[in-house]
């Protein structure tokens, strides 16, 4: 059972548009929600994350939007630059078991020239 | 500061063999957690140690252990290779236990002939 749904599987954006990707999840207990992006070959890298008590929080050009009575979380990418292409993945944990991450299933992001 | 190093980056088994996996995490952190990331399943929690102790479990079968030593240093084993364990094995390190801000490493691509 997937405790993050992620949603779209793959998405192409042109340049500097606007990249959105979407995640949902039940567990009432979840209380941090990151953002990883991985390249080919690379592990994941931590991109921004929030946590149920602010409904916003953008770093650069990464906004997070938090619904918490919708339980869904999304990842906004402004501008959006062929470097950003890469896969993204959203997450959630809960209380003492912070870094056991749950992962959604991945975005391919492609951004076109 | 030097990330989370991973080794060996590659390596090939056949079924019913063990491996070990090592993980030195970024200076300072005492966390280290392991997942496993496959195409079909994604990245899954296997386990998370702090202070030499495990913290949390995933949901693998008994095969699948793991270790930490007093300077963080982490291994991980799997025992009676089965096919299904070809995968690329991430650790990752935190700072503290029940942080939630995972850093990394490139992984090992285990492949089990």
């Amino acid at each position: 059972q997937q405790q993050v749904k992620q949603s779209p599987q793959s998405l192409i954006v042109q340049k500097g548009g606007i990249s959105i990707i979407n995640c949902a999840y039940e567990n009432t207990a979840f209380d941090y929600f990151p953002w990883y992006q991985q390249f080919p070959g690379k592990g994941p890298a931590l991109l921004i994350a929030i946590r149920p008590d602010v409904s916003e929080k953008k770093e650069g050009r990464f906004t997070i939007s938090f619904n918490k009575s919708a339980k869904q979380f999304s990842l906004h990418i402004m501008d959006s630059q062929p470097g950003d292409s890469a896969t993204y993945f959203c997450a959630a944990s809960a209380g003492t078991g912070a870094n056991n991450l749950f992962f959604g299933t991945g975005t391919r992001l492609t951004v076109i020239p | 500061k030097a990330g989370v190093t991973q080794t060996p980056r590659y390596l090939i088994k056949t079924r019913g063999q063990q491996v070990t996996l090592s993980c030195s995490p970024i200076s300072g952190h005492r966390s280290v957690s392991w997942y496993q990331q496959t195409p079909g399943q994604g990245l899954q929690f296997l386990f998370e140690y702090f202070s030499e102790t495990q913290r949390n479990k995933g949901n693998f079968p008994g095969r699948f252990s793991g270790r930490q030593f007093s300077n963080s240093r982490s291994e991980m084993n799997v025992s009676t290779l089965e096919l299904g364990d070809s995968a690329l094995y991430l650790c990752a390190s935190s700072l503290r236990e029940f942080a939630g801000e995972l850093f990394f490493g490139e992984g090992s691509r285990l492949t089990v002939l």
